[in-house]
């Protein structure tokens, strides 16, 4: 079984451009996690999608970052423009459960480590 | 709202040596807990996780964790670490009512031989 799959794995932008991360769950998995792990740091939820809903988005800075889910597979993440301090690795998380509660196992994808110049 | 301390930033262990990784929680129910390991460049996998019942639980890889309501710890242990074990380990919290899971900042585990 594929795990979660993650694209670009690293990316180095200037300040101000945009940029954005790509996501694949594991086929049949309805709740799709992106989390923020900054350096040294354990990582922090910025949405929580069940299927193409967006059910819990209250820590995405949404002046910046946005994030899509079409269909209820694969997501994407965007941050338009990027600042110095969103440096960090972006994590991509699913579970199978529709009810994405904090007991569903979550299978976490290697991440995209993000460098802003 | 739930909290969780791991700490030691990091910790180094002989090869073959016992381990013991420490992680406190803050939550006022019976949380959802657990224990994810990350290799370098590798995602979070998870290792062991307690809900309910026996408070010792045995996961992947050797690895087994206590749940101590009375000191809100769940600490994770091996009797024997290996090399393979370096890597960084992340305990983490659930609320049983809704859906937020807090993860710790982590514990560092070096191996030497």
């Amino acid at each position: 079984e594929a795990g979660v799959v993650q694209s670009p794995r690293y990316k180095i932008i200037e300040k101000k451009q945009p940029v954005a991360f790509w996501c694949n769950p594991i086929s049949g998995h309805n709740t799709l996690y992106w989390y923020l792990q900054n350096l040294g740091q354990g990582p922090e939820l910025l949405i929580r999608y069940e299927n193409e809903e967006a059910v819990d988005d209250s820590q995405l800075p949404k002046d910046r970052f946005s994030a899509e889910r079409l269909k209820g597979v694969d997501s994407t993440l965007k941050i338009q423009p990027a600042e110095l301090g969103d440096s960090a690795v972006y994590l991509c998380a699913s579970s199978p459960g529709t009810s994405g509660r904090a007991q569903d196992t979550q299978y976490f994808g290697p991440g995209t480590r993000l460098t802003v110049l | 709202a739930q909290s969780v301390t791991q700490p030691d930033i990091h910790i180094t262990v002989s090869e073959g040596a016992s381990l013991e990784l420490r992680c406190n929680y803050s939550y006022g129910a019976t949380p959802y807990l657990f224990w994810y390991v990350q290799s370098p460049g590798q995602g979070l996998q998870l290792l062991l996780k307690y809900f309910s019942g026996d408070t010792l639980v045995q996961g992947i890889k050797g690895f087994e964790a206590e749940f101590k309501r009375s000191q809100s710890s769940f600490n994770l242990r091996k009797p024997s670490v290996h090399w393979s074990d370096a890597a960084e380990y992340f305990c983490a919290v659930g609320d049983n009512q809704g859906f937020k899971t807090i993860f710790g900042a982590g514990t560092r585990l070096f191996v030497k031989a």
